[in-house]
């Protein structure tokens, strides 16, 4: 069965406070990786896909990488905008998304 | 473009009735797959229609049942309600791998 593990589960952050999220993950035929955003009450945003190891991929102060075990998601210099939860999905070759539980991020001004 | 619009947004039901929430997806997309959000479980997926036929299908029982139309419109209904079916239902449309999701419908069983 597919496995999607996030941590951490919640992060607080100071506005400008560099971190990273990790996705873990175990499935048969990776057809590929999807980070969303998901803010309070709506649907998750989508972010990234990201297809096999070693690609990277950039949106303003994210950046999702992605290795043969794991992808991470890098935000940089964080503002109280990006507060929010981040889901991470795996989609494997019947096409089913499986979701992490998604990591809680607050950020302070 | 427009996204992908779910209606109603909100929902209260008795414990045993039924429910009908409809999922209209962005235009040209063909994929229309269904999620239940809980704070307990996350986000599970219930299942997914593509041209009008179920091409996948999670692990929840047969009371979940929904059907593609030939706009790509889609519909699910939950029948003989329980009270650990109150969640966040979310809908997702796909033309490829990426896929975009609607508001959800809040179901409230009580």
């Amino acid at each position: 069965e597919d496995q999607v593990t996030q941590s951490p589960e919640a992060l607080r952050l100071q506005e400008g406070e560099s971190s990273s999220l990790n996705c873990s993950y175990t499935v048969s035929g990776l057809r590929g990786l999807f980070w969303y955003r998901q803010d309070p009450g709506k649907g998750p945003e989508f972010l990234f896909t990201l297809y096999s190891a070693g690609e990277e991929k950039e949106k303003e102060r994210l950046k999702a990488t992605l290795t043969k075990k794991e992808s991470f998601l890098h935000i940089t210099a964080p503002k109280p905008e990006d507060s929010a939860t981040y889901l991470c999905a795996v989609q494997a070759n019947d096409y089913k998304l499986s979701f992490g539980a998604g990591t809680t991020v607050t950020v302070r001004a | 473009k427009a996204g992908v619009t779910q209606t109603p947004r909100y929902l209260i039901k008795t414990r045993g009735q039924q429910v009908t929430l409809s999922c209209s997806p962005i235009s040209g997309h063909r994929s229309v797959s269904w999620y239940q959000q809980t704070p307990g479980q996350g986000l599970q997926f219930l299942f997914e229609y593509f041209s009008e036929t179920q091409r996948n299908k999670g692990n929840f029982p047969g009371r979940f049942s929904g059907r593609q139309f030939s706009n790509s419109r889609s519909e699910m209904n939950v029948s003989t309600l329980e009270l650990g079916d109150s969640a966040l239902y979310l809908c997702a449309s796909s033309i490829s791998h990426e896929q975009y999701f609607g508001p959800g419908t809040r179901l409230t069983v009580t």
